[in-house]
């Protein structure tokens, strides 16, 4: 039972635009929200991360939001760059796992130039 | 030192071959752990060692076994894998096996059975 749906599966953005990916969870113990970022050839990175006890963070270009009622949570990211290209992952963790992650399924993005 | 290395970088092994993977990590990190990550996928938790103990083993397949020599070294040992076992293998530390400890990943080693 996959546990954190991500979606879309791609996403094509121009220089400058938005770019948004989604995540929605099922098990309401998850207690912390990470995103990373992975390019080709290298290990996921930690991007940004948020726990529930805010609806929103923010670091430069990258923005989380988080809706703890409907149990979703969102990345966007502001004036995307070509530099951005990459697959995005979310993930989710609860206190009893130590610090297991849940992943989502992963999100290509694509910025063109 | 804020890096996670893994070496080789690629490795191709036969069915009855054996072949180590090696990660090390030198931020004091007392939590390590290996991932395995098929293209176009998520990683996949495999195992986590916590302060050189194993704490978890997600039902991983006998053919791969961990082993932490120090709290800055991991291996996994692969002996008799099958070609489905061609992936991408992660290692990654945390401060701690605990909720809310950033992981740094490694670059990962290649691996392909033939």
């Amino acid at each position: 039972q996959q546990q954190v749906k991500q979606s879309p599966q791609s996403l094509i953005v121009q220089k400058g635009g938005i770019s948004i990916i989604n995540c929605a969870y099922e098990n309401t113990a998850f207690d912390y929200f990470p995103w990373y970022q992975q390019f080709p050839g290298k290990g996921p990175a930690l991007l940004i991360a948020i726990r529930p006890d805010v609806s929103e963070k923010k670091e430069g270009r990258f923005t989380i939001s988080f809706n703890k009622s409907a149990k979703q949570f969102s990345l966007h990211i502001m004036d995307s760059q070509p530099g951005d290209s990459a697959t995005y992952f979310c993930a989710a963790n609860e206190e009893t796992s130590g610090s297991r992650l849940t992943f989502g399924e992963g999100t290509q993005l694509t910025v063109n130039p | 030192d804020t890096e996670v290395t893994q070496t080789p970088k690629h490795l191709v092994m036969g069915m009855t071959n054996k072949k180590s993977l090696k990660c090390e990590q030198h931020m004091g990190h007392r939590a390590m752990y290996w991932y395995k990550q098929k293209a176009k996928k998520p990683p996949e938790l495999m195992f986590v060692y916590s302060y050189e103990k194993l704490s978890i083993n997600e039902s991983v397949p006998s053919r791969f076994s961990p082993e932490c020599p120090n709290s800055s070294l991991l291996n996994l040992h692969l002996h008799a894998l099958q070609p489905e076992d061609s992936a991408l293998y992660l290692c990654a530390s945390s401060p701690r096996d605990k909720i809310y400890n950033e992981q740094f990943f490694g670059p990962g080693t290649r691996l392909t059975v033939l």
